[in-house]
């Protein structure tokens, strides 16, 4: 079977640890992403990856880190800089063809079941 | 710069009876929309996407989205609701330019019997 596997499903930290979400993916692509959701909100991203060995920041980035070292893998620790990190993270990658003429990516981004964090 | 406001935060309908999600967008590029069904506790779903080609695109589980450009807007609709049609749905657009999406703030879907 294809697709994205996010672990552990839930997951407690006591305030001050640093803890490292995982996210694995045998579709073969090559971008991968990173969101926090927050109850009654969207989903907004934390960081992304294009390629291997090279991520850059999203739009809340601060108190997290991740790696990507692999293409099936990209995880997301949550360190304790991060000042409220109880939330749903969700992982996603996508398949990236290079668009002639810079034109809108019509891929779409698949989504793994999520890791719900919480902070005791 | 985008962003894309999901008009109503909740929306109740009978079984039976249909189903209109509210969405307007705006981009400054020719956008690809997305609609993404998501469950509690569960990932995100595709429902459907619109890439600049027919523009009332059709989905899964009977859903299908008008692209009004004139209006900037991609609702989502459905005849006939389901009980299992009750989650969250969200509208997204992209892009293309950094690969990224940005997100509505989500409609939750009652389906009451």
């Amino acid at each position: 079977d294809g697709g994205i596997t996010q672990s552990p499903k839930y997951l407690f930290r006591k305030e001050g640890q640093n803890v490292t979400l995982s996210c694995e993916q045998n579709l073969n692509h090559d971008a991968m992403y990173w969101y926090r959701q927050d109850p009654g909100q969207g989903l907004r991203l934390i960081y992304y990856s294009q390629i291997v060995n090279d991520f850059q920041k999203g739009d809340i980035a601060e108190g997290y880190s991740v790696s990507r070292e692999k293409k099936e893998s990209f995880p997301l620790t949550v360190t304790s800089a991060q000042k409220n990190p109880t939330a749903f993270y969700l992982c996603a990658s996508q398949r990236n063809r290079g668009i002639a003429g810079g034109g809108a990516s019509t891929d779409t981004q698949y989504f793994g079941p999520g890791t719900r964090l919480t902070v005791l | 710069a985008q962003s894309v406001t999901q008009l109503d935060s909740h929306v109740s309908v009978s079984e039976g009876t249909p189903v209109l999600l509210r969405c307007n967008y705006s981009s400054s590029y020719s956008p690809s929309l997305f609609w993404y069904v998501q469950h509690p506790n569960k990932g995100l779903q595709l429902l459907l996407k619109y890439t600049s080609a027919a523009t009332l695109v059709k989905g899964i589980n009977g859903f299908e989205a008008e692209f009004k450009k004139s209006e900037t807007s991609f609702h989502l609709t459905k005849p006939s609701a389901h009980m299992s049609d009750a989650a969250e749905y969200f509208c997204v657009v992209s892009d293309g330019s950094a690969r990224q999406l940005t997100f509505g703030s989500g409609t939750q879907l009652t389906v009451l019997p």
